[in-house]
């Protein structure tokens, strides 16, 4: 099955700097990759999504960047704010029902 | 729209006793899942199911079983509940059914199981 890789697991940035999040793949039939935010004690939300057919998206201050050769993602966090704070997953879909999710990133901004 | 339900928020049991972890989805949803979330670990796919009437093992299936007791309902039971199965379980929802698109998930707001 998929395997999906996750780094850095925690992450301490100042308020107002940029984090980048890099997650790798392993199975090349992956086509969607999605991007959760999970805040302490809540459930995980979508925040952004990429499919295979697209190499960037990009939403106010999160971006994602896809490398289908190279089997890897990243979320991209500009001018973050405290309320960045949270803990973050990267996933991988092969197909319409299996999500395999990375080991998440623990991101706290610094006021 | 409540979104996706789930039932109790928290639960003790002893070694060996047995529970139904209860979800709905009022989003018309096709699909559902229910994932198991521990430290260090992400989101681990216990089991889903892609329309009412069937479903398919996950990631870590063993020690579960599930029903899809009709498209808003999908229930996850452990029957003798067992130390390593202490975690936070989570029920997801997505629209889409079998076939090769992928829709985002929608989480339920996760019970916190402890197994003494």
């Amino acid at each position: 099955g998929e395997n999906v890789e996750q780094h850095p697991s925690t992450l301490s940035v100042q308020e107002g700097d940029s984090a980048v999040i890099k997650c790798t793949y392993s199975d090349s039939a992956s086509n969607y990759f999605p991007w959760y935010k999970q805040e302490l004690g809540k459930r995980p939300q979508l925040i952004i999504d990429i499919r295979s057919n697209v190499g960037e998206k990009k939403d106010q201050r999160i971006a994602v960047t896809l490398n289908k050769t190279a089997k890897h993602f990243s979320l991209h966090i500009t001018e973050t704010q405290p309320e960045d704070s949270a803990v973050y997953f990267c996933a991988a879909s092969p197909t319409g029902n299996q999500f395999y999710f990375g080991t998440g990133t623990s991101l706290t901004v610094i006021p | 729209n409540a979104g996706v339900t789930q039932t109790p928020k928290f639960q003790v049991l002893k070694t060996g006793q047995s529970m139904t972890l209860q979800c709905a989805q009022d989003m018309n949803h096709n699909s559902m899942y229910w994932y198991r979330q521990d430290p260090g670990m992400g989101l681990r796919l216990i089991y889903y199911s892609a329309s009412e009437g069937t479903t398919d093992k996950g990631e870590v299936p063993n020690g579960y079983n599930v029903s899809r007791l009709n498209k808003r309902e999908f229930s996850l039971r452990l029957e003798s509940a067992a130390p390593s199965q202490t975690s936070v379980y989570f029920c997801a929802s997505s629209v889409r059914g079998r076939g090769p698109t992928n829709e985002k998930l929608f989480f339920g707001s996760g019970t916190q199981l402890s197994v003494l």
